[in-house]
C-alpha cells in the first residue's frame, strides 16, 4: 500500500459526460502528480500541484482541469469526455525532488 | 526533451531464470533521477528502485539490482532467479531537476512504453 488513495477505482461514463477523479496524497507530501495512462499513449505525465499552486503542465487537454485543496487532496476534472478518454489515470504524490508514490488508478470507460 | 527507451517489449523466462530489462534515457540535464516502476495485473504501479545522476554506485537489494551507466545513459535492471510472482509490466522512467533545484521544482516522470516480463512456471 503505497499511502495514496484514489477514488472511484473504476468510473463508466458516457460521451459528453464530466467525471471528477479524486486523489489523497500520503500524509506530509506537498506535490501531487496527475498521470494518464492509455493503450496508444502510454503513461503520460498531465499536471502538477504543489501546496496548492500548480507547478507544471504536461500533455493535458483543454477539457480537463485540475485543482489542489488546502487539505492537499486534488481533484482532476475531465469533461466533454470522448471515446478516446477511456483510460487508468493515477495520481502520485512525492515530498518535493522525492520519489514518487503512485495511488492504485481510477479506470474511466466512456461510453 | 527527455526521452526513455525500453526496447523489449515483451520477454518470457522460466522460472529462477535471471533476466534482465534494458533501459535506455535521453536528457540535457545534468542532474537527473532514475526509476523502475512495477505494474503487476492488478494495475498497481509500485517503486521498485531509484537513482540519482550523480551516484553511479551499482547496487543490490534482494533479487534485484541494477546497472546504471552514464557513458551509454542506460539504467539496466536484473531480477535473479525469477519467479512467477515477478510476471508484470516493469516501466523505466526519468525525472529531470526541473524548474529550479528546490523542492517546489517539478519533477514529472517521463516513462518508457514498458516491458512486459511473464515468468513460467
Amino acid at each position: 500500500d503505497s499511502g495514496v488513495t484514489q477514488t472511484p477505482k473504476h468510473l463508466i461514463t458516457a460521451t459528453g459526460q464530466r467525471v471528477t477523479l479524486r486523489c489523497s496524497p500520503r500524509s506530509g507530501d506537498l506535490s501531487v502528480y496527475w498521470y494518464q495512462q492509455s493503450l496508444d499513449q502510454g503513461l503520460q505525465f498531465l499536471i502538477q500541484y504543489y501546496n496548492g499552486e500548480e507547478r507544471a503542465k504536461g500533455n493535458i487537454l483543454e477539457r480537463f482541469s485540475a485543482q489542489q485543496f488546502p487539505d492537499l487532496h486534488s481533484e482532476l476534472n475531465l469533461s466533454s469526455l470522448e471515446l478516446g478518454d477511456s483510460a487508468l489515470y493515477f495520481c502520485a504524490s512525492s515530498v518535493g525532488r522525492g520519489t514518487q508514490y503512485f495511488g492504485p488508478g481510477t479506470r474511466l470507460l466512456v461510453l | 526533451a527527455q526521452k526513455v527507451t525500453q526496447a523489449q517489449t515483451e520477454i518470457s523466462v522460466v522460472e529462477k531464470e535471471d533476466v534482465t530489462l534494458d533501459c535506455v534515457y535521453e536528457t540535457r540535464d545534468t542532474t537527473y533521477y532514475l526509476f523502475w516502476y512495477k505494474q503487476p495485473p492488478s494495475g498497481e504501479l509500485v517503486f521498485l528502485i531509484r537513482r540519482n545522476s550523480f551516484d553511479e554506485q551499482n547496487e543490490i537489494s534482494g533479487r534485484y539490482s541494477w546497472n546504471f551507466q552514464k557513458s551509454t545513459s542506460s539504467f539496466n535492471f536484473t531480477i535473479t532467479a525469477s519467479q512467477v510472482v515477478d510476471s508484470a509490466v516493469y516501466f523505466c522512467a526519468l525525472s529531470e531537476a526541473g524548474i529550479g533545484w528546490s523542492g517546489a521544482g517539478s519533477y514529472q516522470l517521463t516513462f518508457g512504453k514498458g516491458t512486459k516480463l511473464s515468468v513460467i512456471p
